[in-house]
């Protein structure tokens, strides 16, 4: 049972570079998030899927875009990359019974 | 707004010590609260879930509390090894969908 797999792991672009990190759970699960970790600014979500063909903006989705494919994957893309989007990215997803949070290993990203 | 805080933002004990890392919310109407444990580099990976109705969950060494009266949350680690060192965050939910997190505890235990 892989759970949330996330890729790449790593990717460095410039500015300007367009990129998508794609993300697959493989848990049935219903809802899906993109998060961003920066030191000193904790988790902030960037949009979330409650369900297959929904999507929300959360905290912080400007310069972000998302799409939910299916009920196994969502895909988070930047059109056009800015050093303030360096960052860790991280996917996560929850089943609809208890709540519980299940986090992928995460996609590390510089933008130069 | 919902507002998540975890102090001490780092602690370091040494091996074998009982501890108690803390997490206060500002609102009481909460959905569950759950704890996590993030080592360098990787993921965040669940350690306990505790859901609005509860009062402890416990799994092995680990024990968290939930007093929504006052806006409280506790992670009791006992015997600590140093292999509990890491980072460890909790987070609140409403309405099931919205999750607020705290910054975090860093804690290193000393061999």
């Amino acid at each position: 049972n892989a759970g949330v797999t996330q890729t790449p792991k790593f990717q460095v672009l410039k500015t300007g570079q367009s990129m998508t990190l794609q993300c697959a759970q493989d848990m049935n699960h219903n809802s899906m998030y993109w998060y961003r970790q920066d030191p000193g600014m904790g988790l902030r979500l960037i949009y979330y899927s409650a369900s297959e063909g929904t999507t929300d903006k959360g905290e912080v989705p400007n310069g972000y875009n998302v799409s939910r494919l299916n009920k196994r994957e969502f895909s988070l893309r930047l059109e056009s990359a800015a050093p303030s989007q360096t960052s860790v990215y991280f996917c996560a997803s929850i089943p609809q019974n208890t709540g519980e949070l299940f986090f992928g290993e995460g996609s590390r990203l510089t933008v130069l | 707004k919902q507002e998540v805080t975890q102090i001490p933002a780092a602690l370091s004990v040494p091996e074998g010590e009982n501890l108690v890392l803390n997490c206060s919310f500002t609102d009481s109407a909460i959905y569950n609260l759950q704890w996590f444990r993030q080592d360098p580099g990787k993921g965040l990976t669940s350690l306990l879930l505790i859901q609005s109705s509860q009062r402890e969950q416990t799994s092995g060494r680990l024990n968290a509390s939930l007093d929504k009266s006052s806006g409280r949350s506790t992670l009791y680690i006992a015997a600590s090894q140093p292999g509990d060192s890491a980072t460890y965050l909790c987070a609140v939910s409403v309405n099931f969908n919205k999750f607020y997190f705290g910054s975090g505890t860093k804690l290193n235990v000393k061999p």
